[in-house]
């Protein structure tokens, strides 16, 4: 069974003060590890998809690195606008069949 | 969100009850995805659609059936509503599956009373 556990669970940050976001994962054979960034009332909006050990990709202040365990989803000098829930996903079983996610990690950055 | 849209937005019923969660696309995508979102766990898979009539079920499906007549819509119904269905419901969409990444919608609160 695929597992996905995130942490922290809250980060509270100042704007500017750069951090990062852990994703861990167990699965049986990984097809893609995704991140998703979610708003209160909305649905999850899409960042990015990894797919092997040693992938990056950016946007914007958003980073997202891949090991064979985890995934980093790196925040470099956060604004207020970052503030958001962001969940990491993995699929292992490709094709139609979903993802799983984690419960998230709720960040805040403060003025 | 463009290209999807769930309806109704909120919904409070009472026990017992039948339910329709109703997802419509504009994108012409092929796979579609009902989830639900509770507090202290993830989103969890209820049921997909991989094309018109053709349904498979998730990680969470008792309780719970879809249709989709239409490439347009995906259906999801709860047959005899419970309290523990109570839930944020999201349909998800994708033109090449999973591993490429959803557009979700914006959810439908289901109270169950």
């Amino acid at each position: 069974e695929d597992q996905v556990t995130q942490s922290p669970e809250a980060l509270r940050l100042q704007e500017g003060e750069s951090s990062s976001l852990n994703c861990s994962y167990t699965v049986s054979g990984l097809r893609g590890l995704f991140w998703y960034r979610q708003d209160p009332g909305k649905g999850p909006e899409f960042l990015f998809t990894l797919y092997s050990a040693g992938e990056e990709k950016e946007k914007e202040r958003l980073k997202a690195t891949l090991t064979k365990k985890e995934s980093f989803l790196h925040i470099t000098a956060p604004k207020p606008e970052d503030s958001a829930t962001y969940l990491c996903a993995v699929n292992s079983g490709g094709g139609a069949d979903g993802l799983t996610f984690g419960k998230g990690t709720h960040l805040i950055i403060q003025p | 969100d463009a290209g999807i849209t769930q309806s109704p937005r909120h919904k409070v019923t009472e026990t017992g009850t039948p339910v329709t969660l109703r997802c419509h696309q504009t994108e012409n995508h092929r796979y579609m995805y009902w989830y639900r979102q509770d507090p202290g766990h993830g989103l969890r898979l209820i049921h997909y659609s991989y094309g018109v009539k053709d349904t498979d079920k998730g990680e969470v499906s008792d309780g719970y059936s879809v249709s989709r007549s239409k490439t347009e819509d995906f259906l999801l119904t709860l047959e005899s509503a419970t309290s523990s269905q109570t839930s944020v419901y999201f349909c998800a969409i994708s033109g090449q599956g999973a591993n490429y990444g959803y557009t979700f919608g914006s959810g439908t609160r289901l109270t169950v009373v």
